[in-house]
């Protein structure tokens, strides 16, 4: 089955670029997105298609994907940030997700 | 502005049925062509894709994971811009928040958005 791998964590100060990796075997020929999930929260999707923000995400949110790697990007990461990241796709009629990254920012 | 709820039991018993509703307003779901679908999240843990429906008109198509597959029934009805999960012979591994979302799911593209609010269901004795 195809599996998504992201790191367990990430640490970033604030103000600075986060990056959340996101790996799966030829990941970049099939289109990837990203949801935040604050804690008690519901996961909100912040990037789709790879690239795109739905409306009302911030701009410093972005989004890229080839090859292996879908890759998140936050630019000038606030405190609000502070979430669990989920990398998800499709393969075979099947949903999968990554199995998150907590982003910490300290 | 699509938006929806989950609701159905937070108690289940081991070996019995988990049955959820998920009701969507703000738009009709007969209108919409789309993918709807169910996700969960045990305690602490990550994020696992049930299973998702098709509407279009009067073609359905469900699909489910592969994991769960042999216990798991999604249907929908456009009359009461519903749709539903059924889990069968439920354990404590059941234990979970069971959320749905609209499902976009087109060649090469899969997301979820909207999702409900998320509704706790404790497999329990």
């Amino acid at each position: 089955s195809y599996e998504l791998t992201q790191p367990h964590s990430v640490s970033v100060s604030p103000g600075q670029t986060a990056t959340i990796t996101c790996s799966g075997d030829n990941l970049g020929d099939r289109y990837a997105c990203w949801y935040q999930q604050k804690p008690g929260q519901i996961p909100v999707l912040v990037i789709y298609k790879d690239t795109k923000r739905p409306a009302g995400i911030p701009e410093r949110f972005s989004g890229s994907n080839s090859g292996n790697t879908a890759t998140l990007t936050i630019s000038g990461t606030q405190a609000l940030d502070e979430a669990d990241y989920f990398c998800q796709t499709w393969d075979s009629s099947t949903v999968v997700f990554g199995g998150g990254t907590k982003l910490t920012v300290l | 502005q699509l938006q929806l709820q989950e609701s159905g039991p937070g108690l289940v018993k081991p070996s019995e049925t988990l049955s959820l509703t998920c009701t969507v307003s703000g738009d009709s779901i007969s209108r919409i062509s789309s993918y709807w679908g169910w996700i969960r999240q045990s305690p602490g843990e990550g994020l696992e894709w049930i299973g998702s429906i098709y509407s279009g008109g009067s073609t359905y198509y469900t699909y489910y994971s592969p994991s769960l597959k042999t216990r798991v029934t999604i249907s929908l009805d456009t009359a009461k811009n519903e749709f539903y999960l059924r889990l069968r012979s439920v354990t404590a591994a059941d234990t979970a928040v069971y959320y749905c979302a609209r499902h976009q799911w087109e060649p090469k593209v899969s997301h979820l958005d909207p999702w409900g609010q998320g509704t706790l269901v404790n497999v329990s004795s």
